[in-house]
């Protein structure tokens, strides 16, 4: 079975700093990879996604990661963060098979940020 | 716009009750999910449904049941609720069956169970 590996609880950064959130997924196949965003009080929302081709994929918000099938790791970066990123991000692994949507979540990085 | 919406954001009920979370989707998605949030254990999937009348168990559906009778329309019922349950339940949607649809949340159901 899959998993995701999110190995920071917590990280706090200043504002206009960069930022790098982790991720770690163990899959036998290519993967599909998300990461999601989830501010106080609300749901979840897409950042970005990757399914196959070029392995640094662009996601909204300024945010971007970048796939690295050797290191089994799909990392989220920003290069300079607003007091708005402060949230709570997800990564997830989807299983590659068609008709499969089921996702397999991390257990999130909160970002605290200081002005 | 895309929507996700749940019955209630807060809901307190006491141990042994019947207990109904609702969801509704206004985006013609095939797939619906039933999710709980708790610190440090990231989402865990209850059950989701690939279509009308049809459910799968998801990684821990013990105590949970759902009922998907419309397409837009996906309930979490919980039996007979226990302090366990406490906890944030959040549903999503998605469109048809690709790995590669992202799932749109709802708002979340911070449920307390006394």
């Amino acid at each position: 079975a899959q998993s995701v590996t999110q190995p920071d609880i917590h990280i706090t950064v200043s504002e206009g700093a960069s930022l790098e959130l982790r991720c770690n997924y163990s899959y036998g196949a290519t993967p599909y990879l998300f990461w999601y965003v989830q501010s106080p009080g609300q749901g979840l929302q897409l950042l970005l996604k990757y399914f196959s081709g070029d392995t640094l994929v662009q996601g909204i918000k300024g945010f971007e990661a970048e796939f690295k099938r050797s290191q089994s790791s799909f990392n989220l970066r920003k290069p300079s963060v607003h007091w708005s990123d402060a949230a709570e991000y997800f990564c997830a692994v989807a299983e590659g098979n068609f008709g499969n949507e089921k996702l397999t979540f991390g257990t999130g990085t909160r970002l605290t940020i200081i002005p | 716009d895309v929507k996700v919406t749940q019955s209630s954001r807060y809901l307190v009920k006491r141990t042994g009750e019947k207990v109904f979370l609702e969801c509704v989707q206004d985006m013609d998605h095939e797939n619906m999910f039933w999710y709980r949030q708790d610190p440090g254990l990231g989402l865990r999937l209850i059950y989701f449904s690939y279509d009308v009348k049809m459910k799968e168990k998801g990684d821990i559906p013990e105590g949970y049941s759902v009922s998907r009778e419309k397409k837009e329309r996906f309930s979490l019922i919980l039996e007979s609720a226990s302090t366990n349950q406490t906890s944030m339940y959040l549903c999503a949607s998605s469109l048809g069956q690709a790995s590669t649809n992202e799932q749109f949340f709802g708002p979340g159901t911070r449920l307390t169970v006394l």
